[in-house]
């Protein structure tokens, strides 16, 4: 079946830059998204990359996808403490037509 | 400026107890979803709704009913709670399919003793 895997943790130091890996299983896959989720709230959508591009940049956003070996990567350039939060890998499932979840990764942001 | 809005925030029940978890959109989103998010795993898909009238089963439906009888809203409902339904429960909503960017409330934090 279908499975999204991600590293749970992850600290980096301001300013310095965050690189939050992601694989998937369903070759299939159109679209691949990066979610963003704050303490007490909900997912919001950060960015997204449709499968036939290897790269996509978005500010201090760069997201790659790597089709062969089914990897998906988020760097955020300069990370700031705002920048702490859960950040989920999520796959459009060819098969069954739903968003697959990964289960998040901590970046947490020190001085 | 709600967007998608979950009522209650937190809820404690007995095990046994039945509730309803609302959720409601001001966005005309035709696709509504109900997920749980448990610790060290993803969000996973209970049920959802791809217009008034219509629900479908996802991937964890066992326990749960729903129902959609406005466009607006998208109800979440345990007949009879079991501590394994201990969980954040969160609604979200999309234009169209699930390509589409979904919208997500802010969660309702349930607890089942």
């Amino acid at each position: 079946g279908e499975d999204v895997e991600q590293s749970l943790f992850l600290s980096v130091r301001e300013g310095d830059s965050s690189v939050i890996n992601c694989t998937y299983t369903d070759s299939s896959s159109t679209y691949l998204y990066w979610y963003k989720q704050e303490p007490g709230a909900g997912l919001q959508l950060l960015t997204y990359i449709f499968s036939n591009m290897d790269m996509k940049q978005d500010q201090r956003l760069t997201v790659l996808l790597n089709k062969k070996d089914k990897h998906l990567s988020l760097r955020i350039a300069d990370t700031q403490t705002g920048d702490s939060a859960i950040y989920f890998c999520a796959e459009i499932s060819g098969g069954y037509n739903k968003l697959i979840f990964g289960a998040g990764t901590r970046l947490a942001v020190h001085p | 400026n709600a967007g998608v809005t979950q009522t209650p925030k937190f809820r404690v029940l007995k095990t046994g107890q039945s509730m309803t978890l609302l959720c409601a959109q001001d966005m005309n989103h035709e696709y509504m979803y109900w997920y749980r998010q448990d610790p060290g795993m993803g969000l996973r898909l209970i049920h959802y709704s791809v217009g008034e009238g219509t629900t479908a089963k996802g991937e964890v439906p066992d326990g749960y009913n729903v129902s959609r009888l406005k466009k607006q809203n998208f109800l979440l409902g345990l007949e009879s709670a079991a501590p394994s339904q201990t969980s954040v429960y969160f609604c979200a909503s999309s234009r169209s399919g699930f390509n589409t960017e979904a919208f997500f409330g802010q969660g309702t934090r349930l607890t089942v003793v």
